[in-house]
């Protein structure tokens, strides 16, 4: 199985400021034939279901703002919200679809300073 | 607007059986793949089965294998996931979520959810 690890677990930042929230899998998720990176982003707010944010690594899935930004490539991913708001509080996962089975990393708490 | 609602979730004994479904609107279903994934109380996302347009492909995770059966009816735009041989385990909120084109895609759209609770 492809193991998704993230980091930090949890970070704080304060409102308008940038926050970075890094993940790495065990393999590469860089399929050769169309040189793309099967890694998703998506965020979970509180008391809610997931959402999906960035896919193919860095594609930024309609209407999402744009100061979520996705990139990385092989084994290493970043996510970046380049100004945070209020409304970003919540926990971020990535996830392969590389390969089956499909597995998400532990997830990053971000929250307010 | 693409909607999923799933439904059938409840307090289920250890051993016992549950079917959940995911109704679908606002989309040709047919037109989807679709994945289960669950979430434990507190805890992160772990996907459990995923079943193809036609429903012919099907996969599912170790942790179910034998025990949890993923099923889809397209002239009722409804996915279904029998569960049998609960355990305490299996206790989490279960979302569905289309991927476009199969197994090896994002999850695009999402369900609010069904919770499972295997108690005694």
């Amino acid at each position: 199985d492809i193991v998704m690890t993230q980091s930090p677990d949890a970070l704080a930042v304060s409102l308008g400021e940038r926050a970075t929230i890094n993940c790495k899998s065990s393999q590469s998720l860089l399929y050769s034939s169309n040189n793309k990176n099967y890694l998703a982003w998506y965020q979970q707010r509180p008391g809610q279901p997931p959402k999906l944010l960035i896919y193919w690594s860095s594609t930024r899935e309609s209407g999402v703002p744009d100061r979520f930004s996705g990139s990385g490539s092989g084994t290493d991913f970043t996510l970046t919200i380049s100004s945070l708001q209020a409304e970003d509080v919540a926990v971020y996962y990535c996830q392969q679809y590389y390969a089956s089975p499909l597995t998400f990393g532990p997830g990053t708490k971000v929250d307010i300073k | 607007e693409v909607q999923l609602l799933e439904s059938g979730g409840g307090l289920v004994q250890p051993g016992g059986s549950l079917r959940l479904s995911c109704a679908a609107s606002g989309v040709t279903f047919g037109d989807y793949a679709l994945s289960w994934v669950r979430q434990a109380p507190g805890k992160g996302l772990e996907w459990v089965s995923h079943i193809g347009i036609s429903g012919g492909n099907t996969y599912s995770a170790d942790s179910v294998k034998g025990r949890f059966i993923i099923s889809r009816d397209n002239s009722k735009n409804t996915l279904y996931l029998q569960m049998h041989s609960l355990r305490a385990e299996d206790t989490a909120t279960y979302y569905c979520a289309t991927q476009p084109e199969g197994l090896y895609r994002h999850m695009d759209v999402w369900g609010k959810g069904t919770t499972v609770t295997v108690s005694s």
